[in-house]
């Protein structure tokens, strides 16, 4: 069954801790992408990868890391620099970077207690 | 960069009605125009596209319109019923670049 499958679904985590969200795609896809979702800011981008071994800066990429050693595998961490962590976190895939359909994972809440 | 704005930031409709969500974007360049449907607790998919060598497509009971000079585009949905109660996202690209999204519309359609 192909898809895009985000780990886990809710994520607790205490101030001052680093926290890696997990996303695996099987659609062979080698486009990714990390989106933050903030009741009424739209998705905004952190970062994106258009092939393995590169990613790019989004719009709010303060406070996260990501990495891409495999195509089918683009985790992100939430960093202790970054000052407002907690939010719903969607990663995408398409088959490349652009003019083609997106597909998201089911999102990651974060909370930070 | 691509800055898209989106209006109304939430729509409440009767049951049968339409509805009409517009977006407006900056970058002239911008060549591919996604609509996103995310319902409660779920992921966004993608319901229609349009690109820029046409102004209109239809799907059943939606349809997105294009004007390029302008540079807005809007979605249109007939017959509302409950189900299509969602927050709609907007979008566009010009083709190298990434999708930039409008803040998203929350539809509500009432029976």
């Amino acid at each position: 069954d192909g898809g895009i499958t985000q780990s886990p679904k809710y994520l607790f985590r205490k101030e001052g801790q680093n926290v890696t969200l997990s996303c695996e795609q099987n659609l062979n896809h080698d486009a990714m992408y990390w989106y933050r979702q903030d009741p009424g800011q739209g998705l905004r981008l952190i970062y994106y990868s258009q092939i393995v071994n590169d990613f790019q800066k989004g719009d709010i990429a303060e406070g996260y890391s990501v990495s891409r050693e495999k195509k089918e595998s683009f985790p992100l961490t939430v960093t202790s620099a970054q000052k407002n962590p907690t939010a719903f976190y969607l990663c995408a895939s398409s088959i490349r970077s652009g003019l083609a359909e997106a597909f998201f994972g089911q999102g990651t809440r974060l909370t930070v207690v | 960069g691509e800055n898209v704005e989106q209006h109304p930031s939430t729509l409440s409709v009767q049951e049968g009605d339409s509805a009409v969500i517009k977006c407006t974007y900056s970058d002239s360049a911008s060549n591919y125009f996604p609509w996103y449907k995310q319902e409660l607790g779920k992921r966004p998919q993608l319901i229609i596209d349009i690109r820029s060598n046409v102004g209109e497509k239809k799907d059943q009971r939606i349809a997105v319109t294009l004007n390029k000079t302008a540079k807005h585009f809007s979605l249109h949905i007939t017959e509302t019923q409950p189900e299509d109660s969602a927050v709609y996202f907007c979008a566009a690209t010009a083709g190298y670049s990434t999708l930039t999204f409008g803040k998203g519309t929350m539809l509500l359609v009432s029976p």
